[in-house]
């Protein structure tokens, strides 16, 4: 990818399990976000987590953050068939207006 | 409109021949971007708009690629000479802002175009 990558790239589990999707990165960073995208369509923005916080929760979402390793994590708690998308983690650069997505990991959740 | 707009959802042409892409982003919104994504990828950058100029042009592959925004609201990127490997869906997003405090990016469904 253009800037970082998300891994694993594929990821299947059971509905009810959780499920934890990585993003790495290569510059500093003002915010990272993360985005949904179901097949076919645009990507949904889901969670921004700001350079200077460590942990963001919304619903079953919880997003961290090391910016000491430049990494950030996803975690979906109590997964449902209906989370079955690709996400993406985005990140904003101190020194460049773009927002530069990572590959991406596809999430299958099985019913 | 209520969100981002793009238009034609789906366009199939002839290789060299050239296409125009539209992008309606949501009012008020200063920011504009282009990104390109191939069947089962990662989105790649093509540009960037703050009102109507371009800071960042990095992303263009080619000389066969340029975009223009005016009026702070609506762009058009055009690919001159269509190749087969111009095929891919282009994604228009908008925020308030671009910059280090760039917000959510809201993302419209996409134009894809299909290059035979």
């Amino acid at each position: 990818s253009q800037q970082g990558e998300e891994d694993p790239q594929a990821l299947s589990i059971q509905e009810g399990e959780n499920a934890t999707m990585n993003c790495s990165y290569k510059t500093s960073i003002n915010n990272l976000q993360w985005y949904r995208q179901n097949s076919g369509r645009g990507l949904v923005h889901l969670i921004l987590i700001r350079s200077n916080e460590r942990e963001k929760h919304s619903g079953r979402l919880r997003v961290t953050l090391d910016t000491s390793k430049k990494s950030s994590s996803l975690l979906i708690t109590a997964s449902r068939a209906a989370d079955t998308a690709s996400y993406f983690c985005a990140q904003i650069n101190t020194n460049a207006g773009k927002s530069t997505f990572g590959d991406g990991t596809t999430l299958t959740v099985k019913p | 409109g209520a969100g981002v707009s793009q238009s034609p959802s789906n366009k199939v042409t002839e290789k060299g021949k050239d296409v125009e892409l539209r992008c309606d982003p949501i009012s008020g919104h200063t920011a504009l971007y282009w990104y390109r994504q191939s069947l089962g990828q990662g989105l790649e950058f093509l540009i960037y708009f703050q009102g109507n100029s371009a800071p960042d042009k990095s992303g263009l592959p080619s000389d066969r690629f340029s975009a223009e925004r005016t009026g702070g609201s609506v762009s058009t990127l055009t690919i001159q000479r269509t190749q087969q490997e111009d095929s891919a869906v282009y994604l228009c997003a908008s925020s308030f802002r671009a910059g280090t405090n760039t917000g959510e990016l809201f993302f419209g469904e996409g134009s894809r175009l299909t290059v035979l």
